[in-house]
């Protein structure tokens, strides 16, 4: 199984470039979520869609929009990359409604670095 | 301010050794508690779960404790693996959310 799939794993855009972080699960879960990891301090949420359909914003939306294209897919896109983006970005999905209460599964990861 | 501490910020220890996370958190409504391992470049896996009730829970070398009343988990690696090299993240849901620690960095040397 391949669990959460993202693409890119790296990344490098210049300041006012434009781009889509790609995620999909394999496992049929109703919830996805786009988190961001940066040195120092803990993932934070960007952005979670409960079930299809639906997506709502998290701890740090801003600068970001996304998509829940089907139940698989959940797309994070970055309309114009500031130095400020620059992270780890992580998609997650799980079984449940929301974000607690049952097991998040993690895609392997996006190193995006905007110059 | 985060609502999930962890401490250490970093550890090394010698293969076959055993060390001990914290992670205090002050998380509320609790739901349950989670300790993730990331290892690098990968996204953080599942170790154990946590719920109010429990104060103790393994997952082969890995021991995790809650004391809901000091909101206070801890996870002891015993016989440490070169393979226990990672970051270990606590997680602890309330009802609809999840908060995270900034993690343990773990570095096993031979």
């Amino acid at each position: 199984n391949a669990g959460v799939t993202q693409t890119p794993k790296f990344q490098v855009l210049k300041t006012g470039q434009s781009m889509t972080l790609q995620c999909a699960q394999d496992m049929n879960h109703n919830s996805m979520y786009w988190y961001r990891q940066d040195p120092g301090m803990g993932l934070r949420l960007i952005y979670y869609s409960a079930s299809e359909g639906t997506t709502d914003k998290g701890e740090v939306p801003n600068g970001y929009n996304v998509s829940r294209l089907n139940k698989r897919e959940f797309s994070l896109r970055l309309e114009s990359a500031a130095p400020s983006q620059t992270s780890v970005y992580f998609c997650a999905s799980s079984e449940g409604h929301g974000t607690g209460g049952t097991e998040a599964f993690f895609g392997q990861g996006t190193r995006l670095t905007v110059v | 301010k985060n609502q999930v501490e962890q401490s250490p910020q970093s550890l090394i220890i010698l293969e076959g050794k055993n060390c001990t996370l914290q992670c205090n958190y002050t998380v509320s409504p609790f739901s349950n508690l989670r300790w993730y391992k990331q290892d690098t470049g990968r996204g953080p896996v599942s170790l154990t779960i946590m719920t109010f009730s429990e104060n103790t829970k393994s997952n082969g070398r890995y021991t995790a404790t809650l004391d809901a009343d000091t909101k206070q988990s801890s996870l002891h690696i015993t016989a440490s693996q070169l393979s226990d090299s990672a970051s270990y993240i606590c997680v602890v849901s309330a009802k609809y959310k999840l908060s995270f620690g900034a993690g343990t960095t773990v570095t096993v040397r031979a």
